[in-house]
């Protein structure tokens, strides 16, 4: 029982290109959420998705697209980046009160 | 739209002291309470929760104080260890939008 899982756990990208992140959730957990962590910002709500092939946008959507084709699995992607962009990024799967969190991506944008 | 307001931002606390860290919440359809522990390089996991039905939860060291009419709910740590050196967020589920509301978080320093 391995919880959620994301990859990569490190990435360095330069301005303008794009990537995937893969989040992985073995609960069997209906709802996934993307965050970004800043210093001093906490956590804020990319994306989120209530069932597979749902998806709804949170407080900070611009510049990111996601997918939910399985109900395990939650993509968040960066098709054109940009060093606003650098920032932890969390993905966790959720029951309707709690919520389980992986160990996070750290991307560099330059 | 902040609806959760944690306090304070940073802590600095002698070893065997007390932590408080203290949250106010704007709505009151909120019904869980959890707090959330962050250590470097890891993801935050759930530490300790309340529902608004009690008034006290005691985990271990760890206690949540919940206060119906003034809408704020904290996090004691009694007896603080190094150990517990890391980042704590408040947070609850918001009703009716499966979004979860947290704190801007607290970074707990505890001095050996």
């Amino acid at each position: 029982n391995a919880g959620v899982t994301q990859t990569p756990k490190f990435r360095v990208l330069k301005t303008g290109q794009s990537m995937t992140l893969l989040c992985a959730q073995d609960m069997n957990h209906e709802y996934m959420y993307w965050y970004r962590q800043d210093p001093g910002m906490g956590l804020r709500l990319i994306h989120y998705s209530v069932g597979e092939g749902t998806t709804a946008k949170g407080e900070v959507p611009d510049g990111y697209n996601v997918s939910r084709l399985k109900k395990q699995n939650f993509l968040l992607g960066l098709e054109s980046a940009a060093p606003s962009q650098t920032s932890v990024y969390f993905c966790a799967s959720s029951t309707p009160y709690e919520q389980y969190f992986g160990p996070g991506t750290r991307l560099t944008v330059t | 739209q902040q609806q959760v307001k944690q306090s304070p931002q940073s802590l600095i606390v002698q070893k065997g002291g007390i932590s408080i860290i203290n949250c106010a919440y704007e709505n009151t359809a909120f019904d869980y309470f959890p707090w959330y522990q962050q250590f470097p390089g890891k993801g935050p996991a759930l530490l300790i929760a309340i529902r608004p039905d009690v008034s006290e939860k005691k985990e271990g060291r760890f206690t949540i104080s919940f206060n119906k009419s003034a809408k704020q709910f904290s996090l004691h740590i009694m007896d603080s260890q190094p150990g517990d050196s890391a980042t704590y967020f408040c947070a609850s589920p918001e009703p009716g939008t499966y979004k979860y509301i947290f704190g801007t978080g607290t970074r707990l320093k505890v001095l050996a």
